[in-house]
């Protein structure tokens, strides 16, 4: 199993869509949570950390599941700029893992007119 | 504030032949990180380093060589390419304060193929 697993896309939504994404991880040991986003062809960055209480930013909401230990991603009225890669990313932080960032394989969003 | 720098950006290399991928940040952070990613695949840890003097593997270390001497440098050395290296290569660092403020900075990618 790996160790974080993302849905395997890719999504197609119109522009004003809502859309979720999932991302499961298997080590209980891991502390904090992310999503990144990558254009394509360049580096990845962050979009948003991901806490236990669930955030939102603005049109985007996370929430942490951690009994089920599952992620997910909401994105409310979907904009063409909106598609990317979805990166789920987790940081285990155990013995000598502190601070080892593991990626899901991503999910490929394509938002359409 | 440069962030992270990665050098080369674009590397074409024979079988059998070694190269430094180069990576430098000046945020003075502490865990420094390199990743490959394959096409339509996500990032896999090749090495990753907490401070310097410190490394330790990732995922995929095989076929790849780390060091880290000071806190700004973390070079990753290819010792004998082969074609399933050919793929593009991302330095990141961060700087963990606590568990939940890890947020990782990458550089722009090298892009290297094996030929």
């Amino acid at each position: 199993r790996k160790e974080v697993e993302q849905d395997p896309g890719p999504f197609n939504v119109p522009e004003g869509a809502t859309v979720a994404f999932n991302c499961t991880y298997s080590n209980s040991a891991s502390q904090s949570f992310f999503w990144y986003r990558q254009d394509c062809r360049k580096e990845p960055k962050l979009l948003m950390s991901v806490y236990s209480s669930g955030n939102e930013d603005g049109r985007f909401t996370a929430q942490l599941n951690r009994a089920s230990q599952y992620i997910s991603l909401l994105i409310r009225d979907s904009k063409l700029s909106d598609s990317a890669t979805y990166l789920c990313v987790v940081n285990y932080a155990g013995g000598t893992s502190y601070g080892k960032l593991t990626f899901g394989q991503g999910t490929i969003l394509t938002v359409h007119p | 504030n440069a962030g992270v720098t990665q050098t080369p950006k674009f590397r074409i290399l024979k079988i059998g032949q070694s190269m430094t991928l180069q990576c430098a940040q000046d945020m003075n952070h502490n865990y420094m990180y390199w990743y490959r990613q394959d096409p339509g695949m996500g990032l896999k840890l090749i090495y990753y380093s907490v401070g310097a003097g410190i490394t330790d593997k990732g995922e995929v270390p095989n076929g790849y060589n780390v060091s880290r001497s000071t806190t700004e440098d973390f070079p990753l050395r290819l010792e004998l390419a082969a074609p399933s290296q050919t793929s593009v290569y991302f330095c990141a660092s961060s700087y963990p304060r606590d568990t939940t403020n890890t947020e990782a900075f990458f550089g722009q990618g090298t892009r290297l193929t094996v030929v």
